[in-house]
């Protein structure tokens, strides 16, 4: 089973950042934390990993706590295009290297 | 690059018929998986492959779903007999075989067994 915790749901206003929280306290410390997302009738899309280091690309941010226990994805700009349900894994948490296991995410909603 | 590409989108069949579902992976990507959604157990994990060999098929439910990759663009998985609770989205994703990267998902087979 996927060994990280995340909020069931949260809402997020058109044009602020959305903070998406993580607990992802058992993962090793060699092992990177990935963030997927899931729009509705669609594949799950990769959005950023990270292992230690805070992240950013064309898409997202990502803060990793220096204990590396959890992390937060932040969307600077929500648009209502980003709703949908947001993962954060742990590649070891299915019991063996790299099994992107997915739990249950975030529901992400964006409201105008 | 065209994606991760599934067919059929959509597949409805009777209780009881053979079912196959086909997945064609990103060029040059060797690590393949199938995932199967529903409301209630989510995404979860059926089989992976590396390099066309079966890594851990623990996911797999029963003996009526088999999963082959016969070579390194084309998979296929198969319910034989299917059931109605077998009636889910089934999910192709590929990636490189490498701890670092991102995988890639098809855009999914609605599967409703009546």
């Amino acid at each position: 089973d996927a060994k990280t915790t995340q909020p069931t749901s949260m809402d997020c206003a058109e044009g602020r950042a959305a903070n998406l929280p993580c607990n992802h306290s058992t993962i090793s410390g060699n092992e990177y934390v990935y963030w997927y997302r899931q729009i509705h009738s669609q594949g799950p899309q990769y959005i950023i990993h990270g292992l230690k280091n805070n992240e950013t690309n064309e898409m997202a941010s990502l803060i990793i706590t220096e204990d590396r226990k959890s992390s937060t994805l932040i969307l600077p700009h929500a648009t209502l295009r980003d709703t949908a349900v947001y993962y954060c894994i742990d590649p070891n948490s299915g019991g063996s290297n790299y099994k992107l296991t997915f739990g249950k995410g975030t529901l992400l909603t964006v409201n105008p | 690059d065209a994606g991760v590409i599934q067919s059929p989108r959509h597949e409805v069949t009777e209780m009881g018929q053979e079912v196959t579902l086909r997945c064609k992976p990103i060029s040059g990507h060797n690590s393949l998986f199938w995932y199967r959604q529903t409301m209630m157990r989510g995404l979860e994990l059926l089989i992976y492959f590396n390099n066309n060999v079966p890594i851990d098929d623990s996911g797999m439910p029963e003996d009526r779903f088999s999963a082959k990759m016969p070579n390194a663009s084309f998979s296929t998985l198969k319910i034989q007999p299917s059931e109605p609770r077998d009636s889910a989205v089934y999910f192709c994703a590929s990636s490189l075989w490498h701890r670092n990267t991102e995988a890639f998902f098809g855009q999914g087979t609605r599967l409703t067994v009546v």
